[in-house]
């Protein structure tokens, strides 16, 4: 079965440090990688997408990168703020014949001023 | 910036009752999507849907769930008999042709008592 995983599960830092965030697929049956945030009680911001052809994407202070031979996935995020402070998950598909989604553990993060 | 709707935020029902929640997609999608995330647990895909028929569904995806596109604008989740178990936040996602990028409502969250 396949299992996302997502390490650290919980980090709090200083406003300002640059993160990194891991997701990790069991057997590295990856096709596409989304990157979504999730606030307490409210639903999922897509944050970004790699798709099959490419290796890595930046939106502002975020840059995601895919490596689809060893199925992993890392966020940076740059000069964190306190607005960051949310749970941050990975998902994708197993390959190109299916949209279904299978999402990581998630990484609850904190930033404090 | 269009976005996906769910209606309503929090249904409360007794168990053994139906309920329909319903979801709004971004107007030119045509890929449809439930998923639900039991409280402290992972986001699970439960179904995809196109062209007026289910593309894939997962094994929670029993006989007592049934998803309709009744009109040009709404797609909606049926839980024919409501189980304690079915507690969980549903969220609904919507993608366009020929992209990857499924964008999330902000979920309705279903209490059954």
């Amino acid at each position: 079965k396949q299992e996302v995983t997502q390490i650290p599960a919980a980090l709090s830092v200083p406003e300002g440090e640059n993160l990194v965030l891991n997701c990790s697929f069991t057997d590295s049956a990856i096709y596409n990688l989304q990157w979504f945030r999730q606030d307490p009680g409210k639903g999922l911001t897509s944050l970004l997408l790699i798709q099959s052809s490419q290796r890595e994407q930046t939106s502002g202070r975020l840059n995601a990168s895919l490596d689809k031979s060893s199925g992993r996935s890392t966020l940076y995020i740059a000069a964190s703020q306190p607005g960051d402070s949310a749970t941050y998950l990975c998902a994708g598909p197993r390959s190109y014949n299916t949209d279904k989604l299978i999402f990581g553990t998630g990484t609850r993060l904190q930033v404090f001023p | 910036e269009p976005e996906v709707t769910q209606t309503p935020s929090h249904q409360v029902t007794q168990m053994g009752q139906e309920v329909i929640l319903r979801c709004v997609p971004i107007s030119n999608h045509l890929y449809f999507y439930w998923y639900r995330q039991i409280l402290g647990q992972k986001v699970e895909f439960l179904v995809s849907f196109y062209n007026n028929e289910i593309s894939e569904k997962s094994e929670i995806f029993d006989d007592q769930f049934s998803v309709e596109r009744p009109d040009g604008s709404n797609f909606t989740l049926k839980i024919r008999s409501t189980k304690l178990e079915d507690s969980a936040m549903y969220f609904c996602a919507s993608k366009g042709t020929g992209l990857y990028e499924q964008y999330f409502g902000p979920g309705t969250r279903l209490t059954v008592t």
